[in-house]
């Protein structure tokens, strides 16, 4: 079993939508939350970083931890054609390694 | 503020040879995680530098080595290449004793024959 479990896709949504995009992970240590997102071919760009459970918003983004549940979210409000990518979770203890998914890939249809 | 930069952008080897990968990190950051993404795959850690040593390593076999400079900056040498080898190379930095994340350069995409 892998330690970060995410979905792999692809998602297809029509721009407008609301993205819901979720990984689980198995491992207690696990404090600090990461999403990053992917474009084809390139490195991945840090979205959220979050260290409690609850809720933390930016802009159109939103990364939700539930550490009871072991479950991480991340949404996007009105998605646009640019936000189509691979989106990665990832998580750490209080190493510095990180622990990545394998990744979401979202296509938004205009 | 230059962010994190690799080099070369790609790279074609053949089985058996050897390569070597370069990364600058982000101003400020001192410390320099490699990590492997094959394609379709999540990235996946091969070791971290700090303080031009190796201060931890992911599951790759010793094929797999890296180097850390005075000026932070760092290399990933991987001996007797395999098919298997082929993939995304990341480069991460960060700043050592803080609670702040890694980020990322674009990569260097790594084709073997």
């Amino acid at each position: 079993q892998k330690e970060v479990e995410q979905d792999p896709g692809p998602l297809s949504v029509p721009e407008g939508a609301i993205v819901s995009l979720n990984c689980t992970y198995s491992n207690s240590a696990f404090q600090y939350f990461m999403w990053y997102r992917q474009y084809s071919r390139k490195g991945p760009e840090l979205l959220m970083y979050t260290y409690s459970s609850g809720n933390k918003e930016d802009g159109r983004f939103t990364a939700q931890v539930d550490k009871s549940s072991k479950y991480i979210s991340l949404f996007i409000r009105d998605s646009q054609p640019s936000d189509s990518a691979t989106y990665l979770c990832a998580t750490k203890s209080s190493g510095d390694k990180l622990t990545f998914g394998t990744g979401t890939r979202l296509a938004v249809r205009p | 503020d230059a962010g994190v930069t690799q080099s070369p952008t790609h790279l074609i080897k053949t089985r058996g040879q050897q390569v070597t990968l370069r990364c600058s990190p982000k101003s400020g950051h001192d410390t320099v995680s490699w990590y492997q993404q094959a394609l379709g795959q999540g990235p996946q850690f091969i070791f971290q530098y700090y303080e031009e040593e190796e201060r931890q390593r992911g599951n790759f076999p010793d094929r797999f080595s890296g180097h850390q400079f005075p000026n932070y900056s760092s290399e990933l040498n991987v001996n007797a290449l395999l098919l298997g080898d082929s993939a995304l190379y990341l480069c991460a930095s960060s700043v050592s004793g803080t609670t702040d994340t890694q980020y990322f350069g674009p990569g260097t995409r790594l084709t073997v024959l």
